[in-house]
């Protein structure tokens, strides 16, 4: 069983939908990471979270650190949504190295 | 440039030859991680360095995989005797060890591997 499970591996949405993605972990962590990668793009780092919620634009990331679950919410989404949503987290005492989710497709349709 | 550069962005190699690819870390950034992304998958730690020193070399698949990072800035992963396995994107990432950002990674473009 993978540490770092997310849900869906896929989703479609139309533009203006809300979306959420979920993470779930099995470990203890020091921070858990969203990152989001474009076709052909490398990665880009969307939130780090130990505690709590974080807010930037339309996207939200929450954290729930007794029940080992995170999400990332898009509110009012569009076309350019459109990406690989990964969630990575840092295990305690592992060093700083990420262990990733598998990613959620997003595609999200004018 | 600003960000964490990599090199070549594509590489063609044909099974059995050995390949180098180059990461060029945030300049002052201590912190370097390699990581391999198999096409569909998340990413999969491969090594780290601090520096010059290579802290965890555990993700390695093999040991036909090696990286340096002798003066503790450009880092080198070299793959020997390419097999198609192999064939993945290669990701680097750089972090600071102090400051606000001092746990976020900041991701290079990835070099795509293919192994014919």
């Amino acid at each position: 069983k993978n540490e770092v499970e997310q849900s869906p591996q896929n989703l479609t949405a139309q533009e203006g939908e809300f979306i959420t993605i979920n993470c779930s972990y099995s470990v203890g962590i020091s921070a858990l990471h969203w990152l989001q990668q474009h076709p052909g793009g490398g990665i880009v780092s969307l939130f780090m979270l130990s505690s709590g919620k974080k807010k930037h634009g339309r996207l939200i990331a929450t954290i729930n650190i007794q029940e080992k679950h995170s999400s990332l919410h898009i509110t009012a989404s569009h076309p350019r949504d459109s990406a690989v949503y990964i969630c990575a987290v840092v295990i305690k005492a592992a060093g700083n190295k990420l262990t990733f989710g598998g990613g959620t497709r997003v595609l999200v349709k004018p | 440039g600003a960000g964490v550069s990599q090199s070549p962005r594509y590489k063609v190699a044909k099974r059995g030859q050995d390949v180098a690819l180059r990461c060029d870390p945030i300049s002052g950034h201590v912190s370097l991680f390699w990581y391999q992304q198999a096409l569909g998958q998340g990413p999969e730690f491969l090594t780290y360095f601090q520096n010059e020193a290579q802290l965890d070399k555990s993700g390695l698949p093999s040991d036909r995989f090696f990286a340096e990072r002798p003066e503790g800035s450009v880092s080198t992963l070299k793959i020997q005797r390419t097999q198609q396995e192999d064939s993945a994107v290669y990701l680097c990432a750089s972090s600071p060890l102090t400051g606000p950002s001092y746990n976020e990674q900041f991701f290079g473009p990835g070099t795509r591997l293919t192994v014919l």
